[in-house]
């Protein structure tokens, strides 16, 4: 049972690149939320999914995009990535019993 | 309205001593409130939680208090440990809209064996 999986752990871009970061749950959670965490600040909502299929907009959603094709999987893009999106992005899925369970994280940095 | 205040930002406890954090929220639509525990290099885990109409609440050397008319909440790790050094978050979460859940900005926490 590997709970929430993120990927990649880390990656370097520069100023303009894209990417895609996944996560994958294995617990058939059907609530899954991308947050991101900067020193001083906790953690900010990005984009948030209820299900298959539907995807919302957090608290710092501009320059995300996220799609949920499949219940398992939920995917964070940054379609021109800027220095400001320089942080680590944690994937979290919903239990029915209201825990959240947390991936390892991926440590962003756009140069 | 939206934001969980948390204090302090780092705290330093002698090994056997007693760590207090609070915090504090505004959103009276908020009905759960979970502590979460963050290790470097890891995401953040559910360390405990509680609702509204219970006071407090107590696992093991972790407690929470809830003072729900002066909207405060506060961990309370009772005989610290050197283990227990990491970064703790304190959350507000409503029922409703995705159940989205608000952040405290993180305690660093020390312990000194």
């Amino acid at each position: 049972n590997a709970g929430v999986t993120q990927t990649p752990k880390f990656r370097v871009l520069k100023t303009g690149q894209s990417m895609t970061l996944l996560c994958a749950q294995d617990m058939n959670h059907e609530y899954m939320y991308w947050y991101r965490q900067d020193p001083g600040m906790g953690l900010r909502l990005i984009h948030y999914s209820v299900g298959e299929g539907t995807t919302a907009k957090g608290e710092v959603p501009d320059g995300y995009n996220v799609s949920r094709l499949k219940k398992q999987n939920f995917l964070l893009g940054l379609e021109s990535a800027a220095p400001s999106q320089t942080s680590v992005y944690f994937c979290a899925s919903r239990s029915s019993g209201g825990v959240q369970y947390f991936g390892a994280g991926t440590r962003l940095s756009v140069l | 309205q939206q934001q969980v205040k948390q204090s302090p930002q780092s705290l330093i406890v002698q090994k056997g001593g007693i760590s207090i954090i609070n915090c504090a929220y505004e959103n009276t639509a908020f009905d759960y409130f979970p502590w979460y525990q963050q290790f470097p290099g890891k995401g953040p885990a559910l360390l405990i939680a509680i609702r509204p109409d219970v006071s407090e609440k107590k696992e093991g050397r972790f407690t929470i208090s809830f003072n729900k008319s002066a909207k405060q909440f506060s961990l309370h790790i009772m005989d610290s440990q050197p283990g227990d050094s990491a970064t703790y978050f304190c959350a507000a979460r409503a029922g409703t809209g995705g159940f989205k859940t608000i952040f405290g900005a993180g305690t660093r926490l020390f312990v000194k064996a």
